[in-house]
């Protein structure tokens, strides 16, 4: 059966840190990949998703992510985090369902 | 809608009563996903459907656990004989067709369901 793991539950950084939040999926066919994000008080939005192409794909407030199809990896990458980006963080697989990981709790201090 | 809506947003019941919690999807959107959040278990998958048939219901908990789509549209989830283990946020969230090379789930807020 697919499933999705996040390693780290909960970052904290300062503003201006550099993110890596690490995402690793199991199934051995094609998937499509997926980081959501859910603000506080918000509901979940796409942040960014990988369906074909260039692995390194480019989502929203200067999120990026690389899909590693020997590593059944897509972590999300920032170069330097902003106290708004203070959320949570689910990575998620698509193959005939989607199934999101535990989520990863992001807090920025200033 | 502009947006997915459920409803109640909030949901206090007592131990053994039954609840239904309602979803509205957008418009157009023939694929709807249910989804429950609790604190250190992520977001858990229950059931989806595409249009008003539901390929996979192997996420439902248990057999208390049931949900339906009627006219390709608003969607109920029902559970039977509430326990305190079922308090958590129930999502849900519609896209415009499943598996669609371009699909984005729109989530609705949730409801927040606690189980006295």
């Amino acid at each position: 059966a697919q499933s999705v793991s996040q390693h780290n539950h909960h970052v904290i950084l300062s503003e201006a840190a550099s993110l890596e939040l690490g995402c690793n999926y199991s199934y051995g066919g094609t998937v499509n990949l997926f980081w959501y994000v859910q603000y506080p008080g918000q509901h979940l939005q796409l942040l960014l998703k990988y369906f074909s192409g260039d692995p390194l794909v480019k989502g929203i407030k200067g999120f990026e992510a690389e899909f590693i199809k020997s590593k059944f990896s897509f972590n999300l990458r920032k170069p330097s985090v902003q106290w708004s980006d203070t959320a949570e963080y689910f990575c998620a697989v698509h193959t005939d369902k989607l199934i999101f990981g535990t989520g990863t709790r992001l807090q920025v201090f200033p | 809608g502009a947006g997915v809506s459920q409803s109640p947003s909030n949901k206090v019941t007592e131990k053994g009563k039954d609840v239904e919690l309602r979803c509205d999807p957008i418009s157009g959107h023939t694929a709807l996903y249910w989804y429950r959040q609790s604190l250190g278990q992520g977001l858990e998958f229950l059931i989806y459907f595409q249009g008003n048939s539901a390929p996979d219901k192997s996420g439902l908990p248990s057999d208390r656990f049931s949900a339906e789509r009627t006219g390709g549209s608003v969607s109920t989830l029902t559970i039977q004989r509430t326990q305190q283990e079922d308090s958590a946020v129930y999502l849900c969230a519609s896209s415009f067709r499943l598996g669609a090379t371009n699909e984005k789930l729109f989530f609705g807020s949730g409801t927040q369901l606690s189980v006295l």
